[in-house]
């Protein structure tokens, strides 16, 4: 079956600071993967998907970026991090574009 | 971006009560998903609805994809304490996508 890991569970992080998180998905091959941030418990906002290794999309623009180094590896960083980068941040994996999205359990970031 | 709105925003119920919420749109979607998030995890999957007209349970929960194709419905029936959570609908437009519903947060009392 298939597996989503997202890691670190919680992170905080000083204004300014590089950030990198990761996201690997096992049992399946070429996955759609998505990056979410989710504010005060709403609202899934997406920020990246990707389809293919190096595709990356964006969908807001931010001081952040996505790369996807291999088949079933997705990362978030930045290079400075700022106040409004705090968040809940979910990584999804998906079969095709139109097929549910399965979730991680998610990165809670806290920004100082 | 696409908006779909839920109702209600939060519900307080006494166990054993039926729960029903509801997702729309201004847009017609060719796929409608429910989620439950716990706090502090991600959203599990609970129902997926692929055709106009679709019921589809699973266990005590019932999802609607309604013949307008711009809204679906989410009941629960007999409601538990561990049903408490946030629900959030997401419907498929055709592009590379689904598009979040803000929550329904589900309190039971026991």
């Amino acid at each position: 079956s298939q597996t989503i890991h997202q890691w670190p569970a919680t992170l905080v992080q000083p204004v300014g600071s590089p950030l990198s998180l990761e996201c690997t998905v096992e049992g399946t091959s070429n996955p759609n993967l998505y990056w979410y941030r989710q504010a005060a418990g709403r609202g899934l906002q997406l920020l990246f998907y990707s389809v293919g290794i190096g595709q990356i999309s964006s969908e807001v623009p931010q001081n952040l970026s996505a790369s996807r180094p291999q088949d079933r590896q997705f990362i978030l960083s930045s290079k400075k991090l700022l106040l409004s980068d705090s968040g809940f941040y979910l990584c999804a994996w998906s079969t095709t574009s139109n097929q549910p999205q399965h979730f991680g359990d998610g990165t809670r970031l806290s920004i100082l | 971006g696409q908006q779909l709105n839920q109702s209600p925003q939060s519900m307080f119920i006494q166990e054993g009560e039926d729960v029903s919420m509801n997702c729309t749109s201004s847009s017609i979607f060719n796929t409608w998903l429910w989620y439950k998030q716990d706090p502090g995890e991600g959203p599990v999957l609970l129902i997926a609805l692929y055709k106009a007209g679709e019921l589809t349970s699973n266990g005590r929960l019932t999802a609607q994809f309604g013949i307008t194709r711009k809204d679906s419905f989410l009941n629960i029936s007999a409601s538990i304490p561990s049903d408490v959570g946030i629900y959030f609908c997401a419907g498929h437009l055709g592009r590379n996508q689904f598009y979040f519903g803000t929550g329904t947060s589900l309190t039971v009392i026991p």
